[in-house]
Order: structure tokens, then C-alpha cells, then sequence
């Protein structure tokens, strides 16, 4: 199987401080993941698509310097929310892709952020 | 580009009825189309795929087809259980693309 772990599952943050999520594929190499943002009763936005050993390529109208992601292995992309506002409060997903020639994702659980 | 329209929910079924989310799309190409399905408070999970017209998806009892001539893929259920209660979505991609489009969701509430 193919088995995607986040972390961590819901944090709580003040305003003005930074919060990094952790995107892990478990048993197999990823090397395209992808970061989500659902806001509540609501479809998923694509944010950003994070390749190995580059830079991530963001979605129009998402800030790069906010929301910075990094995939330095195979295994691992993070996305870290800088200088969180409310407004940032959200249900961040990622998936990552098993292979290059398939559109079959597989998903995290989802981290839940606050900002206080 | 590719896109999706979903029915709208949410959708509130007793249990052991017959459950039908419809699901249009339009893409360039000839796109496999998926639905996955998430629970609460969860990520969410493949839950059928079709790579071909007239294909046939089916998982848990869950069924849809590729129809090219109608550009659907409504999901079908037979009996829905308590257990069914989630949000469904539709999703085309070409098989080289990088992303998923994702329909809104809908929203299935079954009570017993």
C-alpha cells in the first residue's frame, strides 16, 4: 500500500509566530507532492506543488513568502505557515503522487491549524 | 483546463436507500476520473477510479461509470449505511498531469 503521514494532526499558535507541517510518505519515494487548503463545508484548493530537490511551484494568488514549502528527500515535504494571522486558521492537506507516470494521490490525514 | 460540477449537497438519505451524487466534468483530453471520499475530520481517500470510457469504478459496494458521451461519473449506491455518512468527491485528471481538480464536495448525512 501507499501510506501518507502529517504532522502534526491540529496545532494552536499564537498570532505572529510560525508553524511548520510535516508531509511524510512511509513506505514509498515521492517525488511530486501536493499541499491543500480546505476551508470548512468546502471543496480543496490546490496551494502548491512541491518536487524533490526544487522549488515548489504555488498556485495563483498564494503567497510563496507565506507559505513556504520544502521537499528535501524523497520522503518528506514541510510546509511552514510564517507569521501566522487567523485568517490562516484552515485544514491543511497534503498528498503525495507514488511514481511519475500515475495520477493516483495519496493523502494525509490533514493538520488542522489555529491562530489565536 | 479541467473542471467539475457536483451536485449539491448535502444530501440526506435513510439508511438502506439508494444513493446517487452526480458528477459532470469538462477536460481536454481524455481524463481518468476518480471519487474519493473523507470523513470527518480526516484526509481523504481514493475511493474508486476509471481510466477509460465505459469503464466501470466500484469499491464498498460503491459504483461508477465513465460515460464519455455524457461526460459523467455519478456515483451510485444501492444501500448507504450510518457508516456511509462523509463527503464525496468527484475528481478528473489527465494521467501526466501534475493535479487533481476537484469538484466542491458532497456532503452524504445518512441516519438510521
Amino acid at each position: 500500500g501507499a501510506v501518507v503521514s502529517q504532522h502534526p494532526s491540529w496545532v494552536i499558535c499564537k498570532s505572529g509566530t510560525s508553524v511548520k507541517i510535516e508531509c511524510r510518505s512511509l513506505d514509498f519515494q515521492a517525488t511530486t507532492m501536493f499541499w491543500y487548503r480546505q476551508f470548512p463545508k468546502q471543496s480543496l484548493m490546490l496551494m502548491a506543488t512541491s518536487n524533490e530537490g526544487s522549488k515548489a511551484t504555488y498556485e495563483q494568488g498564494v503567497e510563496k513568502d507565506k507559505f513556504l514549502i520544502n521537499h528535501a528527500s524523497l520522503t518528506l515535504s514541510t510546509l511552514t505557515v510564517t507569521s501566522a494571522h487567523p485568517e490562516d486558521s484552515s485544514f491543511y492537506i497534503c498528498s503525495a503522487r507514488k511514481g511519475v507516470n500515475t495520477n493516483v494521490l495519496t493523502f494525509g490525514a490533514g493538520s488542522r491549524l489555529t491562530v489565536l | 483546463g479541467n473542471s467539475v460540477t457536483q451536485m449539491e449537497g448535502p444530501v440526506t438519505l435513510s439508511e438502506e436507500a439508494f444513493l446517487t451524487i452526480n458528477c459532470t466534468y469538462t477536460a481536454t483530453g481524455y481524463p481518468s476520473l476518480f471519487w474519493y471520499v473523507q470523513y470527518p475530520g480526516e484526509g481523504l481517500q481514493l475511493l474508486l477510479k476509471a481510466t477509460k470510457a465505459d469503464d466501470k469504478g466500484s469499491n464498498k459496494g460503491f459504483e461508477a461509470t465513465y460515460r464519455k458521451e455524457t461526460t459523467s461519473f455519478h456515483l451510485e449506491k444501492g444501500s448507504v449505511q450510518v457508516s456511509d455518512s462523509a463527503v464525496y468527491f468527484c475528481a478528473p485528471s489527465l494521467r501526466t498531469a501534475s493535479k487533481l481538480t476537484f469538484g466542491t464536495g458532497t456532503r452524504l448525512q445518512v441516519t438510521l
